[in-house]
């Protein structure tokens, strides 16, 4: 089995600040993505990437930059938070593109606040 | 674009008696989405808890099951007795062009 390790589980940020956020698995996994949930909602994809220094752009990408320098780990950058912006940002992978054919694995997720 | 409605939580059913929380969709891209049942324990990373791909087939996984219903455009999750570690979120989510929509969670209590 494997793990997928978000960090750091709680972020608190300022109006304007530029905050990153980091995951790394230990899958073998080619694919990894990155969600939004915001409360009472589903998840929203902002980015994915199908190999190293790959990325694609999800419905969600604005506001938001992404790195994949190695396959095991996925970094996301707000560029610039959202005074009172509340959300959770979870973490997933896969063997390979097509979450029909490819079982998700999700991480436990950073839960954001900006004050 | 393509969307999933589940039945808005929580929902609170007694040790043993029976589960049906709802999730309807809407796929404008493709005509029959693969569809999934995803779960949260909590503490615990989201997972796959079952996944159908054929239109009228049935999933089943840890006494769960959802049957594919393309006339109605339904995947309900059903379960005869619950248990008391059935309690989690279960979020209903559908394929759509290598994307997954997700439903907005149903979070279930059981009541012992």
């Amino acid at each position: 089995g494997g793990i997928i390790t978000q960090t750091p589980k709680f972020l608190i940020g300022q109006e304007g600040q530029k905050l990153t956020l980091k995951c790394q698995q230990n899958f073998n996994h080619d694919t990894m993505y990155w969600y939004r949930q915001d409360s009472g909602k589903g998840l929203r994809l902002i980015y994915y990437s199908i190999t190293e220094n790959d990325l694609q752009k999800g419905d969600l990408s604005e506001g938001y930059d992404a790195s994949r320098e190695k396959k095991s780990s996925f970094s996301l950058t707000v560029t610039s938070a959202q005074k009172n912006e509340m959300a959770v940002f979870l973490c997933a992978s896969s063997i390979d593109r097509g979450p029909s054919q490819n079982t998700l694995y999700f991480g436990a997720g950073t839960r954001l606040s900006v004050l | 674009g393509d969307s999933v409605t589940q039945t808005e939580g929580p929902v609170t059913v007694s040790e043993s008696e029976s589960l049906i929380i709802n999730c309807t969709y809407s796929a404008t891209s493709i005509a029959y989405p693969n569809l999934f049942w995803y779960v949260r324990y909590p503490g615990e990373g989201l997972q796959l808890l079952l996944k159908v791909i054929t239109a009228g087939q049935k999933g089943s996984s840890r006494g769960f099951e959802a049957t594919y219903n393309k006339e109605t455009t339904s995947f309900h999750l059903q379960k005869a007795s619950v248990q008391e570690s059935d309690s989690a979120v279960y979020y209903c989510a559908l394929d759509s062009n290598y994307q997954l929509i997700w439903g907005s969670g149903t979070k279930l209590i059981i009541k012992p």
